[in-house]
């Protein structure tokens, strides 16, 4: 299994509270991503990062940002929550060419729930 | 638009029964094609990738997937369902190249097994 860790793995909070969850790898993967999944939506990109301080957003990116100031940590922040934003939060990362060829390994989960 | 379909929300089967799970995507270029499965509780596991080349793709725990490019479809299939298949299945397409390698995801089928 890929080393991809998240913490935490679960969180409630309250509306309007920032949020910040965090993605560890400790395989040198250049890529990294941010998911959220939701029933009968599937998995929806957040934002993704190409490198160090090189991020990008994806679909679903409103009310969300990202940093990555190392290579094995990507933070994924909530500036203000929302209930629309309860959800579960998965970290993916792949190898380094950054293909559409690439596979994309998964962590575990972080289940945010905003009350 | 590049999308990828599931049409089955819910599927059950009898333990030793075949299965096939239906994956329709829509996608200008060349598709590079996976299948995800996710138990509960869980983050993904890649259970098979189709790229190029053999249009039948062999994956983990025995399950295969055809690759139609006329149908736009890419099938999941496995002989003999187990009781330990019971998850969600996930299919996806690759859709970026270069620096924007993103996948986009079918809404899932939830796979069930009747002893």
């Amino acid at each position: 299994d890929a080393g991809i860790t998240q913490s935490p793995r679960h969180k409630v909070t309250e509306t309007g509270t920032p949020v910040t969850l965090r993605c560890h790898q400790t395989e040198n993967h250049r890529y990294m991503y941010w998911y959220r999944q939701d029933p009968g939506h599937g998995l929806r990109l957040i934002h993704y990062s190409y490198g160090v301080k090189d991020t990008d957003k994806g679909e679903v990116s409103d009310g969300y940002s990202v940093s990555r100031s190392k290579t094995e940590d990507f933070l994924l922040t909530l500036e203000s929550a929302t209930s629309s934003q309860t959800s579960v939060y998965f970290c993916a990362i792949s190898e380094t060419t950054g293909g559409s060829t690439d596979t994309q390994y998964f962590g575990p989960g972080t289940r945010l729930t905003v009350l | 638009a590049q999308s990828v379909t599931q049409p089955d929300i819910h599927i059950t089967v009898s333990e030793g029964a075949s299965l096939e799970l239906r994956c329709n995507y829509s996608y200008g270029a060349t598709p590079y094609l996976f299948w995800y499965v996710q138990s509960p509780g869980q983050g993904l596991q890649l259970l098979l990738k189709y790229f190029s080349g053999d249009t039948l793709v062999q994956g983990i725990k025995g399950f295969e997937a055809e690759f139609k490019r006329s149908q736009s479809s890419f099938n999941l299939r496995k002989p003999s369902v187990h009781w330990s298949d019971a998850a969600e299945y996930f299919c996806a397409v690759g859709a970026g190249g270069g620096a924007t390698n993103k996948l986009i995801f079918g809404t899932g089928t939830l796979l069930a097994v009747q002893p």
